[in-house]
């Protein structure tokens, strides 16, 4: 069964370093996710992305994170200067059309761990 | 704001027999649900979804119930398993766009 794949699975970084958080989905999925999960709360949004364009972001995506979809399978989060709070999981996910009533697939994760 | 939540936030049942986890839902404009399941050190994983003009859908063992009126879904297992011991999540969807608004989660553990 096909599925998205996050590497790394444990990324641990000192507060102020740049990571880069690699996903590859689905391959004929067109829409692709970051959420992120913060140890013991809940699963949050953080974008969307759809033909090379952000197409929603929430409150936590602030100029500090930036994601990319630099070839054509692999999508990117990129954290330009973590900061302590960014410790979290962090999952990617995609799905074959636009999110309204359609189901998404989420990856294993990537454990961030900022020092 | 307007949120998902859940009312337990651990559930012990033995093995055999039926679950019930429930989570509420404020936000009326929702109208697609789904459950997810979430292991220790995995993804969350699609188990039910559920979209606003249904009240109920089957799938295998897993029975999803909405209950526009009061706002109300709930994720049915029956014949509980070992292997389903797992954190649920729901999740709705406002059709506004592509994001998911997840609920804080209920820990399923099953006793042998």
């Amino acid at each position: 069964e096909p599925e998205v794949t996050q590497t790394p699975s444990h990324q641990v970084t000192q507060m102020g370093q740049e990571v880069i958080l690699r996903c590859v989905p689905i391959s004929n999925h067109l829409y692709f996710y970051w959420y992120r999960q913060i140890l013991g709360q809940k699963v949050e949004f953080l974008v969307s992305f759809y033909n090379n364009e952000i197409s929603e972001k929430s409150e936590i995506f602030d100029d500090q994170f930036s994601v990319e979809r630099p070839d054509g399978s692999n999508f990117t989060l990129k954290i330009r200067s973590t900061k302590l709070e960014d410790s979290a999981m962090y999952f990617c996910a995609s799905s074959e059309d636009r999110g309204a009533n359609e189901k998404l697939f989420f990856g294993s994760g990537t454990q961030l761990s900022v020092l | 704001g307007e949120s998902v939540g859940l009312h337990l936030p651990t559930l012990s049942v033995q093995e055999g027999d039926n679950s019930i986890i429930n989570c509420a839902y404020s936000n009326s404009a929702s109208d697609y649900f789904i459950w997810y399941k979430q292991e220790s050190g995995k993804g969350p994983q699609f188990i039910i979804d559920i979209r606003s003009n249904m009240d109920k859908r089957q799938g295998q063992r897993v029975t999803v119930l909405l209950n526009k009126t009061v706002k109300h879904l709930s994720l049915q297992i029956a014949a509980t398993q070992p292997g389903d011991s797992a954190v649920y999540f729901c999740a709705e969807n406002n059709n506004a766009g592509n994001m998911l608004t997840f609920g804080g989660g209920t820990r399923l553990m099953v006793k042998p």
